[in-house]
């Protein structure tokens, strides 16, 4: 079955630090990819997503490559500030037409940035 | 426009009881799906709705069940309630292959 797999959190970066979250994951065909972030007490928001490999997704300064050759999807973003301090989820979904698709996560990873 | 909105935010239920989740669609939203999320972890899915049959499940016992209604709106029942079902439950709207959209959740304890 299908599965995603993020390096373990936390994270702890200073404010302006280069940042990179990895992700691996494993499907049958052609998923999409997605990084989802979730600020503490809050629900999930869609943080950028890709549907097919060398596509780059990429929002608010963060960017992200999908990569067929070795099913990753790293998160990434040049200078990380306080308000970044959030919980990343990376997540496939088997297909991305038709009403049957679902998304699977992974475990999340713990981004917290100090002043 | 308003996005996925769910109800209750927080509840509190005893071992044994029964639960009702739920879930209004982001505007012009016709699929809806349920998502777990314990403590920690990512979120795992329950089961889909579209037109108001369950078209997908995840791995999850038949204390959970769901309905959507004709305005597809939509339910999620859990019964007989363990410790072990104390999470986030969230909800997710979508139409056809577009962007998933999540509401904020459910906060559910069971004592």
């Amino acid at each position: 079955g299908n599965s995603v797999t993020q390096m373990e959190g936390p994270v702890t970066l200073s404010e302006e630090a280069f940042l990179t979250i990895n992700c691996t994951y494993t499907a049958t065909g052609y998923p999409s990819l997605f990084w989802y972030v979730q600020y503490p007490g809050e629900g999930l928001q869609l943080l950028l997503k890709a549907t097919k490999a060398d596509d780059k997704g990429s929002n608010k300064g963060f960017e992200a490559t999908y990569r067929k050759e070795t099913t990753s999807f790293h998160l990434e973003k040049g200078s990380v500030q306080v308000s970044d301090s959030a919980v990343y989820f990376c997540a496939l979904s088997d297909t991305y037409t038709g009403t049957a698709s679902k998304l699977t996560f992974g475990t999340g990873t713990r981004l917290q940035v100090t002043l | 426009d308003a996005g996925v909105t769910q109800s209750p935010t927080h509840l509190i239920k005893t071992r044994g009881q029964q639960v009702t989740l739920r879930c209004s669609p982001k505007s012009g939203h016709d699929t809806v799906s349920w998502y777990q999320q314990a403590l920690g972890q990512g979120p795992q899915f329950i089961f889909q709705y579209y037109e108001e049959e369950e078209r997908q499940r995840g791995n999850f016992p038949d204390r959970f069940s769901g309905h959507q209604y004709p305005n597809y709106s939509s339910e999620l029942n859990v019964n007989a309630l363990l410790l072990g079902d104390s999470a986030l439950y969230l909800c997710a709207s979508r139409r056809g292959g577009n962007t998933i959209y999540f509401g904020e959740g459910s906060w559910l304890t069971v004592v």
